[in-house]
């Protein structure tokens, strides 16, 4: 059975500082998807990484995907209050029905 | 476009009433997925399709029913409502198979409809 744990599950962090949130998968996938969540609203795509190696950025955000350590990586440069939301890792559950495994999600709190 | 479109956006409904939550997606997609979120926990898929008239079970399908008689209509009926059944419900669509006969899996997620059963 596929499981995908993130860590840590809460970030209270300060303006200005980074840090990174991991999410391991336990079996093999090469496609892994990051998904923010601010309160009450519904999940908003951010990244979709497709192979071993992929690296992508979004002002802030910067996400990478190692499938032999079975690890992907966010990676928040300089945060600012506006990124704080519940960030989800999700994976690629196999099989055709293409459904994704989801991790409890990371919930960011950025204080001035 | 307006994507995936949910109804309604927030419904009580007592114990053992019966009620089915709406979605419909305008993008022409072949897969569509229905998920619960649970406080502090990831979203868990009830039920998918992947076109219209098939549909098939996914991680927490009891107490859920599903049909899809047309590409753009996934209705999620729950029948006997039961208070473990209060959670937030996203429906959410994907294009579907691509050139590696896999899902594509990036999905697009509808806004939501949170559900209390008491």
């Amino acid at each position: 059975e596929l499981k995908v744990e993130q860590n840590p599950l809460f970030l209270s962090m300060q303006e200005g500082k980074n840090y990174t949130i991991y999410c391991n998968y336990s079996t093999t996938s090469d496609r892994l998807y990051w998904y923010r969540q601010d309160p009450g609203k519904s999940l908003e795509s951010l990244f979709v990484l497709l192979s071993n190696g992929a690296v992508k950025q979004e002002g802030r955000l910067m996400a990478s995907l190692d499938t032999k350590a079975r690890l992907s990586t966010l990676h928040i440069t300089a945060a600012v209050h506006d990124l704080s939301a519940t960030y989800f890792c999700a994976v690629d559950g196999g099989g055709s029905q293409g459904n994704l495994i989801f991790g409890k999600g990371t919930k960011l709190s950025v204080k001035p | 476009n307006a994507g995936v479109t949910q109804t309604p956006k927030f419904r009580i409904l007592k114990i053992g009433q019966s009620m089915t939550l709406q979605c419909a997606q305008d993008m022409n997609h072949n897969y569509m997925y229905w998920y619960r979120q649970d406080p502090g926990m990831g979203l868990k898929l009830i039920y998918y399709s992947v076109g219209a008239g098939i549909t098939d079970k996914g991680e927490v399908p009891n107490g859920y029913n599903v049909s899809r008689s047309t590409t753009e209509d996934f209705p999620l009926r729950l029948e006997l409502a039961a208070p473990s059944q209060t959670s937030v419900y996203f429906c959410a669509s994907s294009y579907g198979l691509d050139y590696r006969d896999r899902g594509v899996g990036e999905q697009y997620f509808g806004p939501g409809t949170r559900l209390t059963v008491t």
